[in-house]
């Protein structure tokens, strides 16, 4: 596609439901990073994908976070039991892997967890 | 541990004010280092730097590398209401280029 794709934009779930926030990257991006943003704070690295591979999880905060990337494209990010600390912006972002770095942003999903 | 820090958090100037972003890191085999505005929900890019000394520029934006020091800045000219919006640097690092984010730099222009 154009640019990278997130779905919903906006999400509101009551606490203890499960949600799939999925990432649509710019075809071709063999790298996509999940990144949660709380109100006024800054980013906050998730996960990183390499093609369908996650080298780096280090940033899921628990084990009720998990992610998965299939055809080296779209991924989804899924949260167990959501409690409200989990309300944030989730942002996804991927870029080519190949000499230029630059990442390029989907527009987000709001996620409210009441 | 790579990181990067961003300074300061915060800024509020007037319009017409000139300000210096800071962002400095530590990461092993450093890529890059791109600087990002972030209006609303998703950043968008304003330069990759890889080269020490090299000015970007874009309007009254500019940006320099410092690789022996490990920095960057992101100057603002003649600033605008406009230019009110969270600066963020991130530096590719290692084998697999990913980026490590600095934590944001909040600017507010005041008319």
């Amino acid at each position: 596609g154009a640019g990278v794709s997130q779905s919903p934009s906006n999400k509101v779930t009551e606490k203890g439901k499960d949600v799939e926030l999925r990432c649509d990257p710019i075809s071709g991006h063999t790298a996509l990073y999940w990144y949660r943003q709380s109100l006024g704070q800054g980013l906050e690295f998730l996960i990183y994908f390499q093609g369908n591979s996650a080298p780096d999880k280090s940033g899921l905060p628990s084990d009720r976070f998990s992610a998965e990337r299939t055809g080296g494209s779209v991924s989804t990010l899924t949260i167990q039991r959501t409690q409200q600390e989990d309300s944030a912006v989730y942002l996804c972002a991927s870029s080519s892997g190949r000499g230029s770095t630059e990442a390029f942003f989907g527009q987000g999903t709001r996620l409210t967890v009441v | 541990e790579d990181k990067v820090v961003q300074s300061p958090l915060s800024l509020v100037v007037h319009e017409g004010d000139t300000v210096t972003l800071n962002c400095s890191y530590e990461v092993t085999n450093f890529r890059s280092l791109l600087w990002y505005k972030q209006e609303k929900k998703a950043p968008t890019f304003l330069f990759m730097l890889t080269s020490s000394g090299i000015e970007k520029k874009s309007g009254r934006l500019s940006s320099i590398l410092d690789k022996k020091e490990l920095f960057s800045i992101l100057n603002i000219t003649a600033t605008q209401t406009g230019d009110s919006a969270i600066y963020l640097c991130a530096v590719s690092a290692g084998n697999n280029r990913k980026l490590i984010w600095g934590l944001g730099t909040s600017l507010a222009v005041n008319p």
